[in-house]
């Protein structure tokens, strides 16, 4: 979906290093989430804001480190990126209530060496 | 601690056959219940939910599911599948306590034509 952008779409670091992702969206949507996905573990959410002065650890938090610097642009955080951190990163927004339908992103493609 | 619970990992199914994809939650509260799909290479999209009604509600691309409040189940259906269902579907209850979704490990299913 076009309204919800992240990048970059591939990133290989080495351990240790600080990587951020950025996700923006055009969809004028309130709520931003980051979510990142295992292969057999599906989607867990690290992070959540509800507007911009709102920050929310998710169920993984540790290790990771969010900023919600405008309402259309939520970043992710690395600050010391380890190999059990690759994975695929998605972000996701939404409108008012958790009735409603989130809308992803093409997700990022982290590898830590 | 809120739990969902996809009963099948990976379903491989021929062309026509039907198709149900178990889906259970721990959260007896008031639910807001979602079934993502996620297509080879894509971004996740919403299937189809529940907030209120009808039990049987009707999604894209001829699926449905029944909630059942009772049995905490939100399975998903469809009477006849196609090669382009292959796909990884992903159950989502709401996160007990807070505004978000818990999702499912997810299934794949496979379609042989």
């Amino acid at each position: 979906d076009a309204d919800v952008t992240q990048t970059p779409r591939n990133r290989i670091t080495k351990t240790g290093k600080r990587i951020m992702l950025e996700c923006s969206q055009t969809k004028g949507h309130d709520r931003m989430y980051w979510y990142r996905q295992d292969p057999g573990l599906g989607l867990r959410l690290i992070y959540y804001s509800f507007d911009v002065k709102d920050i929310n650890k998710g169920e993984i938090s540790d290790g990771y480190s969010v900023s919600r610097q405008a309402q259309a642009k939520f970043s992710l955080s690395l600050e010391s990126a380890i190999p059990n951190q690759t994975a695929l990163y998605f972000c996701a927004t939404s409108y008012g209530g958790a009735e409603n339908e989130q809308f992803f992103g093409p997700g990022t493609r982290l590898t830590v060496l | 601690a809120q739990s969902v619970s996809q009963h099948n990992h990976h379903v491989i199914l021929s062309e026509a056959a039907s198709l149900e994809l178990g889906c259970n939650y721990s959260y007896g509260g008031t639910v807001n219940l979602f079934w993502y799909v996620q297509y080879p290479g894509q971004h996740l999209q919403l299937l189809l939910k529940y907030f209120s009604g009808d039990p049987l509600v009707k999604g894209i691309k001829g699926f449905e599911a029944e909630f059942i409040k009772s049995k905490f189940s939100f399975n998903l259906r469809k009477p006849s599948v196609q090669w382009s269902d292959t796909a990884e579907y992903f159950c989502a209850p709401p996160r007990r306590g807070y505004s978000t979704l818990t999702f499912g490990k997810g299934t794949m299913l496979l379609v042989s034509p």
